[in-house]
């Protein structure tokens, strides 16, 4: 069975400076998806971030890149220039590919409270 | 910009009652997703459906069932409901199949504390 594990229930950030949150997962698929999803406080949860198994470069999206190491089935996500707004819940998710018809599903992690401090 | 819109924000109810929490999105998606949230836990899902009429039991599904009548619309239902399912529920949706890369849109959840 796939699962994913972040080991930081918490962590604290000035303004401005750059934070990393840790998610390993383990899986015997070569095919899979890997997600990072925001939940602000009371807000709708929202996309962050997506890397596809397959690619080698690690994805990026504005302050957000993540640090993708296959092998040992690590999947960091680095925020830099941290802002107010970046303080959340943040949930590592899987995703394997079926190619079959047959509705893929996520499997989240227990999630990291960033606090971005002023 | 997609929508999707749960019911409730916050429910209280008693032990044994009936809860229904009813989710709609606007965007047409094939795919409807019910999860719990609770700390230390992370998403749990509990059912999803890929079409109307069409369910399928996710991780958690002891002591709840869905209905999905229409595509925009799936319904969380707690038969009698017990204080361990106070919870915060979410519900989501996504493209389906092939299309589709992972990417869910959430409502807001309700809080469920049940008494």
């Amino acid at each position: 069975a796939q699962t994913v594990t972040q080991s930081q229930p918490e962590m604290s950030v000035q303004e401005a400076e750059t934070v990393t949150l840790s998610c390993t997962y383990d899986t015997s698929e070569n095919n899979y998806y890997l997600f990072w999803y925001k939940q602000p406080p009371s807000r709708q949860m929202i996309l962050v971030i997506r890397q596809e198994a397959y690619k080698q470069q690690n994805a990026t999206e504005n302050r957000f890149s993540v640090n993708f190491q296959k092998a040992a089935k690590s999947f960091s996500l680095k925020i830099s220039d941290s802002q107010l707004g970046d303080t959340a819940m943040y949930f590592c998710a899987f995703m394997t590919l079926n190619y079959g018809g047959a509705t893929n599903k996520l499997i989240f992690g227990t999630g990291t409270l960033l606090a971005v401090q002023p | 910009d997609v929508k999707v819109t749960q019911s409730s924000r916050y429910l209280v109810k008693r032990t044994g009652e009936k809860v229904f929490l009813e989710c709609v999105q606007d965007m047409d998606h094939e795919n409807m997703f019910w999860y719990r949230q609770d700390p230390g836990l992370g998403l749990r899902l509990i059912y999803f459906s890929y079409d109307v009429k069409m369910k399928e039991k996710g991780d958690i599904p002891e002591g709840y069932s869905v209905s999905r009548e229409k595509k925009e619309r799936f319904s969380l239902i707690l038969e009698s409901a017990s204080t361990n399912q106070t919870s915060m529920y979410l519900c989501a949706s996504s493209l389906a199949g092939g299309v589709w890369t992972g990417e869910l849109f959430f409502g807001e959840g309700s809080r469920l504390t049940v008494l």
